[in-house]
């Protein structure tokens, strides 16, 4: 009965390598959300979908491209992985309209490592 | 352009003791503002959020739009509040979400 749920949790992988981390969310929501948390525990807004369309793109480089099948779903593919990489990513969701819009469900976050 | 300061990285205050964390922002709008906290290997949740006007396990923040400030406040600190907490405001249709740099609270026993 998870609300946010992503997968992998935990990802190693080399530089240069491409990887996929998956997120789905079953409450129904409208928009979904990737944020990247630094080292620093920075936490930054990279994509946001609404109803499958890409609305924000926060000047993310291009080798980050994410793809939403579905409404439920939001997944975040990672081509050419670099060292800078490295961090804790994060899904959200959360309704567009109505009362409470606009809090965000996070899912538990993916941690990538890139040797 | 919204933006939201945390200036504290880090808090450090003794069990029983009042905490403030600070927020302030900046957006030429009517945002909403919200308090996220992320306890230790845990994802990040909702604490509160401006327009419930509610006090979550002691926590209240009243929203000032003269000081654009929107600062979590408790009267006293328990040792489980220990979390990082991170402000954030949401605008426009699309909600545009920022947060703040976070603030790291550590309630001393």
């Amino acid at each position: 009965d998870t609300a946010v749920s992503q997968t992998p949790k935990y990802l190693v992988t080399q530089m240069g390598n491409d990887k996929s981390i998956k997120c789905e969310q079953n409450l129904g929501h409208d928009t979904m959300y990737w944020y990247k948390q630094d080292s620093k525990k920075f936490l930054k807004i990279m994509f946001s979908y609404n109803n499958k369309e890409l609305i924000i793109n926060e000047t993310v480089p291009n080798r980050f491209s994410p793809k939403s099948p579905d409404k439920a779903h939001l997944n975040l593919h990672i081509n050419s992985l670099e060292l800078g990489d490295s961090a804790v990513y994060f899904c959200a969701s959360s309704q567009a309209l109505g009362q409470g819009a606009n809090e965000q469900f996070f899912g538990p976050g993916t941690r990538l490592t890139v040797l | 352009a919204q933006r939201v300061t945390q200036p504290e990285k880090l808090l450090s205050v003794f069990k029983g003791a009042p905490v403030e964390l600070k927020c302030n922002y900046s957006y030429s709008g009517s945002p909403e503002l919200f308090w996220y906290v992320q306890y230790s290997r845990q994802r990040l949740q909702l604490l509160l959020r401006h327009i419930s006007r509610e006090s979550i396990k002691g926590f209240t923040a009243d929203l000032n739009k003269g000081e654009t400030s929107f600062h979590l406040k408790k009267p006293f600190a328990q040792e489980e509040d220990s979390a990082m907490y991170y402000c954030a405001l949401t605008s426009g249709g699309y909600q545009k979400v920022t947060f703040g740099t976070g603030t790291k609270l550590q309630v001393i026993p």
